[in-house]
């Protein structure tokens, strides 16, 4: 069964430094999005994207978080300048077309120390 | 942000027994709800949907059902077993492609032999 893929399972970095966060969506899938889960807290909605563009982001997903397709099957994360409350698990889902169940990755745990 | 709400952290049944997970919400523009099981160290795997237009919806041992005036739903499993031990998050969203998904706090289940 296609599922979902995320690297790297861990990234640890230093506060203020860039990371990006990588995910190979379901292939036939057409929307894609990135939540975030802080310890102890909700799992929280960033973005959606869809057709090549952000279709819909949250308060959360200010300048410093941005989002590419780079080529037929990643969908990444970029966090430019880490702060220490962006330590979550981040999760990258997918969904089709006229469907609303998205289907989620493993997820990255991101530690900014 | 309560507006999906799950107020039981934690669920202990018997194996065999009936495993009931309920969810509240207040928003009236949500009309699409779901529920993901998630076990630690991976992502949330999606279990079972509802819309809006239905109060049942039937997989399995999983049965959905949504009281729309209440702003209820719950998620009955029957018979329960121990790998049903999980946290299990109720969402909600739009009925509309790409639509982000609303969670709730999550329900810790424990099945005991």
């Amino acid at each position: 069964e296609p599922e979902v893929t995320q690297t790297p399972s861990h990234q640890v970095t230093q506060m203020g430094q860039e990371v990006i966060l990588r995910c190979v969506p379901i292939s036939n899938h057409l929307y894609f999005y990135w939540y975030r889960q802080i310890l102890g807290q909700k799992v929280e909605f960033l973005v959606s994207f869809y057709n090549n563009e952000i279709s819909e982001k949250s308060e959360i997903f200010d300048d410093q978080f941005s989002v590419e397709r780079p080529d037929g099957s990643n969908f990444t994360l970029k966090i430019r300048s880490t702060k220490l409350e962006d330590s979550a698990m981040y999760f990258c889902a997918s969904s089709r077309d006229n469907s609303y169940e998205q289907y989620f990755g493993p997820g990255t745990r991101l530690t900014v120390t | 942000d309560q507006q999906v709400k799950q107020n039981s952290p934690s669920l202990s049944v018997q194996e065999g027994r009936i495993s009931i997970l309920n969810c509240d919400y207040t928003n009236s523009m949500f009309d699409y709800f779901l529920w993901y099981k998630k076990y630690p160290a991976e992502g949330p795997t999606f279990l079972i949907s509802i819309s809006s237009i239905k109060d049942k919806n039937e997989d399995g041992r999983f049965t959905v059902f949504l009281n729309k005036s209440a702003k209820h739903l719950s998620l009955h499993i029957v018979p329960s077993q121990p790998g049903d031990s999980a946290v299990y998050f109720c969402a909600a969203s739009k009925e509309t492609s790409g639509s982000r998904l609303t969670f709730g706090e999550g329900t810790q289940l424990t099945v005991n032999p």
